[in-house]
């Protein structure tokens, strides 16, 4: 991930829509992509990862999508909730290092009843 | 449960006294680190582990040890603490780094005055 400045983006939508969050890697040779979910209060939380031979994975109500010609990771979140109002960071690395996560500085998710 | 326990969740100290937040993982997970996140900087390594008695530095080692006697727990040390370092600590495991995602725990807010 790479870091976006002193503010998240926040990304406000109603309950019920889809969302999509995005997130751009600078390592070309990143092989292994996460996803995860910070609430208040709390530690990032796994969601979903994908790796690099995949350009798509689905989870339960959650999308990945990677293009790796552009180094660019979504995050798709169908029927949001407000249970899913959280912070949400993309994370990568080369799988053959040490698990150095390159972290993104995060989005933030609101979701208005 | 499969989790990651910090203690404590929050410390107020003052400069100088050293201090110790414990971490300890029940899956008997060969990868830990510790993180520190800060507005606007976003989640950075401070010292990670591959496995019993093997550590090595982050990228924002300096004025913080750990240790690794036992697979299951990974301590932060602070000798002597400075108002820099007062932060969000995160302790995480993977069970074997590389391409395994990290499970978090809760944090530690730390306040040093």
């Amino acid at each position: 991930g790479e870091s976006v400045g002193l503010h998240l983006p926040t990304l406000s939508v109603q309950e019920g829509d889809n969302s999509i969050i995005n997130c751009a890697y600078s390592n070309s040779a990143s092989d292994y992509f996460i996803w995860y979910k910070q609430e208040s209060g709390k530690g990032p939380q796994f969601i979903i990862d994908i790796r690099s031979n995949m350009d798509k994975r689905q989870g339960q109500r959650v999308t990945v999508l990677l293009n790796k010609t552009v180094k660019h990771l979504s995050l798709q979140i169908a029927a949001t909730q407000p249970g899913d109002s959280a912070v949400y960071f993309c994370a990568d690395t080369f799988s053959g290092g040490y698990n150095k996560l390159i972290f993104g500085a995060g989005t933030r998710l609101a979701v208005h009843p | 449960e499969a989790q990651v326990t910090q203690n404590p969740r929050y410390l107020i100290t003052v400069t100088g006294k050293k201090l110790t937040v414990t971490c300890s993982q029940n899956m008997n997970h060969e990868y830990m680190s510790w993180y520190r996140q800060d507005p606007g900087l976003g989640l950075r390594q401070i010292y990670y582990s591959m496995n019993v008695e093997v550590t090595d530095k982050g990228d924002v080692p300096e004025g913080y040890k750990v240790s690794r006697k036992e697979k299951r727990n990974f301590p932060l040390i602070l000798e002597s603490p400075s108002p820099n370092q007062t932060s969000l600590y995160f302790c995480a495991s993977s069970l074997t780094g590389g391409d395994s995602p990290l499970h978090f725990g809760n944090g530690t807010r730390l306040t040093v005055t």
